[in-house]
């Protein structure tokens, strides 16, 4: 069973238009959320990241919203770009700690 | 400039053999990580090494093998005993003392012919 899950495997938005990418996790002790872009053939680069004492962290056109009662964050970007087109992972797990759990990945299209 | 260098990007495999993919980091970093990227599945973890000498089995480490005799590689062998060994395997690390999750190598593409 998935630890994290994203529903939703792609999503396409207008540029210039908001995107949301969720992410649900099943265990209520995580306490440190990633979110990762990675493009084809790439490795996946560190996006922006919510401790779970916070309920938003913003960084530039990024934020991350994270409901910990409902287990549920979302990754908003705006203005969407077209160079944001890439798949998107949350991971989940501790702070400081290492063996974070991966979701699926969320592909991107943002069309121009 | 410090990173991840994971080679070769290509690999091309025949039914039967091993074949040992390279990790190698210059970011002083503890601990390293093998992940396996399938389509739908996104990332599961093979192995990790949070010290030299020592390292722990993932969620699909069967028909994997790993060594960490130095800080700087964590090569991953992929043998022969691995039942569906074609997808596109990422190497990573960590410092634990700082909360930016991991960074990545830029991956290899292991294909069994």
């Amino acid at each position: 069973d998935q630890q994290v899950k994203q529903n939703s495997p792609s999503l396409s938005v207008q540029e210039g238009r908001i995107s949301i990418l969720n992410c649900d996790y099943t265990n209520s002790m995580f306490d440190y959320f990633l979110w990762y872009k990675k493009y084809p053939a790439e490795g996946p680069t560190f996006l922006i990241s919510i401790s779970s004492i916070k309920d938003k962290n913003e960084d530039g056109r990024f934020t991350v919203f994270l409901n910990k009662s409902a287990k549920h964050l979302s990754l908003h970007i705006v203005p969407s770009q077209p160079g944001d087109s890439a798949v998107y992972f949350c991971a989940a797990g501790f702070n400081y700690g290492q063996n974070f759990v991966f979701g699926p990945g969320t592909r991107l299209s943002v069309l121009p | 400039d410090g990173g991840i260098t994971q080679s070769p990007k290509y690999l091309f495999r025949k039914e039967g053999q091993n074949v040992t993919l390279s990790c190698e980091q210059n970011l002083n970093h503890d601990a390293m990580y093998w992940y396996r990227q399938d389509p739908g599945q996104g990332l599961r973890l093979i192995y990790y090494s949070q010290i030299v000498n020592d390292f722990q089995k993932g969620d699909i480490a069967e028909g994997y093998s790993v060594s960490r005799e130095k800080k700087e590689s964590f090569p991953l062998t992929v043998t022969s005993a691995q039942k569906n060994p074609t997808a596109f395997y990422l190497c990573a690390s960590s410092l634990r003392t700082d909360n930016y999750g991991y960074t990545f190598g830029s991956g290899t593409r292991l294909t069994v012919v």
